[in-house]
């Protein structure tokens, strides 16, 4: 069957430090993948996009690697804020049109 | 000004009402996507139009309508509400459909609880 799976529910630490989520896949095959942060009670926010020709990006304190042999993602923030502390969301390009399907999310706490 | 706009907030309502959700974006997007949250925030996706057109319909009961009368507006209606259709309905859109790598932006989304 189709899964996508994120590390943990939650993630804890301390500021300063790097954080790296983890997304997992089986039985899809991606062109891409896109990264989003969601708030409490908002509407999730793009951070990055990674192509499956495509190793590394990245964007600021943001890093994404995509290994398509290991069907695996990791998103990285380094120097991390307590205002990084929210749900991170993988999402995988999976069909025709440009149909997302969304991980299970992993919530970051940030601590001082 | 913002991007992709939802009513209401929120919506309480009683099983079996009909009741509709309305999106606007003014972002000259020609994709919106229709998206529920359940209760462990698992986001999934139920519609999308491009330009008007009906391009993924997934596996939603067919309780649920989506209405496009322009590219800028995509509105959900669903008839004789269940428990089960308690969550968060989010809003999307994006550039355009069949090239890789568009961005979604997504609206504030529209809380849904059913008594």
């Amino acid at each position: 069957s189709q899964k996508i799976e994120q590390n943990s529910e939650a993630l804890n630490i301390q500021e300063g430090k790097t954080a790296t989520l983890t997304c997992n896949y089986t039985n899809y095959s991606p062109a891409y993948l896109q990264w989003y942060r969601q708030d409490p009670g908002r509407g999730p926010v793009f951070l990055l996009l990674i192509r499956e020709n495509e190793k590394e990006k990245r964007k600021e304190r943001l890093k994404v690697t995509f290994d398509t042999t290991l069907k695996q993602s990791l998103f990285h923030i380094t120097a991390s804020q307590p205002a990084d502390s929210a749900t991170y969301l993988c999402a995988l390009h999976t069909g025709t049109a440009s149909k997302l399907t969304f991980g299970t999310g992993t919530r970051l706490q940030v601590t001082l | 000004d913002t991007a992709v706009s939802q009513t209401p907030k929120y919506l309480v309502t009683q099983m079996g009402n009909d009741k509709s959700i309305k999106c606007e974006q003014n972002l000259g997007h020609d994709t919106m996507y229709w998206y529920k949250q359940d209760s462990k925030k698992f986001l999934k996706i139920m519609f999308s139009y491009n330009n008007k057109e009906l391009i993924i319909n997934e596996t939603v009961p067919n309780r649920f309508s989506p209405k496009s009368p322009d590219k800028a507006h995509l509105n959900l209606h669903i008839n004789s509400l269940e428990l089960g259709d308690s969550a968060v309905y989010f809003c999307a859109s994006s550039q355009v459909a069949g090239v890789s790598g568009n961005e979604q932006f997504f609206g504030p989304g529209t809380r849904l609880t059913v008594l």
